[in-house]
């Protein structure tokens, strides 16, 4: 039963490299998010999607683009890393309104 | 402007005492709460919640209460046990156009003593 799982677990980024953050759910859950987690502090909305074909900005979108063609996919992609970047970053997936949220274990970026 | 607060960041409790956790929030529409527990290196696990239309909702050792007139909630965990050590973060959300998101608040390092 694997749920929600992230590929990358670790990652370093030079300043000006881009990559993507994988995310797959094997429950058939619409919806999808991304949060990052910087140190000390809560988890910030990315992006969100409510299904295939949809996605939509959260509380910090800027440096980050997603994009949800089938429904157990949810990359994110970093195009151009800066240090502010420096994160762990959470996909989670929900059933929908009123169903609570299922992480991945994260993936740990440092970018220098 | 933070809609969820945690404003104690760390708690400690002796061993089979009560814990208790407290958030607050600003946003008059959030509908429904949920609790989350979360060791370091893994993700954020997910404990119980509760919909705006209860005021406590239980299970096993944990309960959560909400106030809406305050905008506030706890969560309760009795008794207290070392593995309950972790960070908790409380979350909320509402349905707006059509969509749905959760906003988290910052934590709260829970260390329970043996």
């Amino acid at each position: 039963n694997a749920g929600v799982t992230q590929t990358p677990k670790f990652r370093i980024l030079k300043i000006g490299q881009s990559m993507t953050l994988q995310c797959t759910q094997d429950m058939n859950h619409n919806y999808m998010y991304w949060y990052r987690q910087d140190p000390g502090m809560g988890l910030k909305l990315i992006y969100y999607s409510v299904g295939a074909g949809i996605t939509d900005k959260g509380e910090v979108p800027n440096g980050y683009n997603v994009s949800r063609s089938t429904t157990e996919d949810f990359p994110l992609r970093l195009e151009l890393a800066a240090p502010s970047q420096t994160s762990v970053y959470f996909c989670a997936s929900s059933l929908g309104y009123n169903s609570p949220l299922h992480f991945g274990n994260g993936t740990r970026l440092t970018v220098t | 402007d933070q809609q969820v607060k945690q404003n104690s960041p760390s708690l400690s409790v002796q061993e089979g005492r009560i814990s208790i956790l407290n958030c607050d929030y600003t946003n008059s529409m959030f509908d429904y709460f949920l609790w989350y527990k979360k060791y370091p290196a893994e993700g954020p696990t997910f404990l119980i919640s509760i919909s705006s239309i209860k005021d406590k909702n239980e299970d096993g050792r944990f309960t959560v209460f909400l106030n809406k007139s305050a905008k506030h909630l706890s969560l309760h965990i009795v008794p207290s046990q070392p593995g309950d050590s972790a960070v908790y973060f409380c979350a909320a959300s509402a349905r707006t156009s059509g969509t749905y998101k959760y906003i988290f608040g910052t934590g709260t390092r829970l260390k329970v003593l043996a």
